[in-house]
């Protein structure tokens, strides 16, 4: 069965730092978005991506985040300076176009560990 | 309590018991959907019902769906210890362009001895 996978699994990077979390969503999907889960907290929306630019957007994702689908497979999410607070489980997902009543498909995550 | 709001926040029972979660949501919604997460993996799409759908089985997963009561519950029969996870429910808010993210509860922590 076609998933999102998300590399890497696990990224340490220092405060300040930029990082990258690479997603490739499943292939014929038009629906992207990125969520973040704080340590023990809920999963939150951070931005949702379609027909090349960003359709929606939560308070969370400020000048510091920025997403980008380079080419045909790859959904990407920058984060410009972390911060230590930045430090979560980052999950992207995909959804089929269809009708409004699909589920999204997330993949494993990238822990980001700012340090 | 918030949109998506789960309850009981964790719940322990034996094997071969069923499991009842709970959920509540603010605002009219698409859907709502239910997933599982695995201690430090992903989230797992489990079932989706629609708002004018009252009720949906999934092999041993039964959802209810009251949007009087903006209210839905997962129930998991015959559970087995490889049901512990936690469980999600997540909605879809109602919107013209069915673009809407998905908003999240904050879990039930099942754990199933066996």
């Amino acid at each position: 069965e076609p998933e999102v996978t998300q590399t890497p699994s696990h990224q340490v990077t220092q405060m300040g730092q930029e990082v990258i979390l690479r997603c490739v969503p499943i292939s014929n999907h038009l629906y992207f978005y990125w969520y973040r889960q704080i340590l023990g907290q809920k999963v939150e929306f951070l931005v949702s991506f379609y027909n090349n630019e960003i359709s929606e957007k939560s308070e969370i994702f400020d000048d510091q985040f920025s997403v980008e689908r380079p080419d045909g497979s790859n959904f990407t999410l920058k984060i410009r300076s972390t911060k230590l607070e930045d430090s979560a489980m980052y999950f992207c997902a995909s959804r089929g176009i269809m009708v409004s009543n699909q589920p999204q498909h997330f993949g494993d995550g990238t822990r980001l560990s700012i340090l | 309590s918030q949109q998506g709001e789960e309850d009981p926040q964790a719940l322990s029972i034996q094997e071969g018991e069923n499991a009842t979660m709970n959920c509540s949501y603010k605002t009219s919604i698409n859907n709502l959907q239910w997933y599982r997460q695995n201690s430090g993996r992903g989230l797992v799409h489990l079932i989706l019902i629609r708002s004018n759908e009252r009720e949906k089985h999934s092999g041993r997963l039964r959802v209810t769906l009251d949007t009087s009561k903006k209210s839905s519950s997962l129930l998991i029969t015959a559970s087995r210890a490889a049901d512990t996870a936690s469980y999600f429910c997540a909605t879809a808010e109602r919107s013209d362009t069915g673009r809407r993210a998905l908003t999240f509860g904050s879990g039930t922590r099942l754990q199933v001895q066996p």
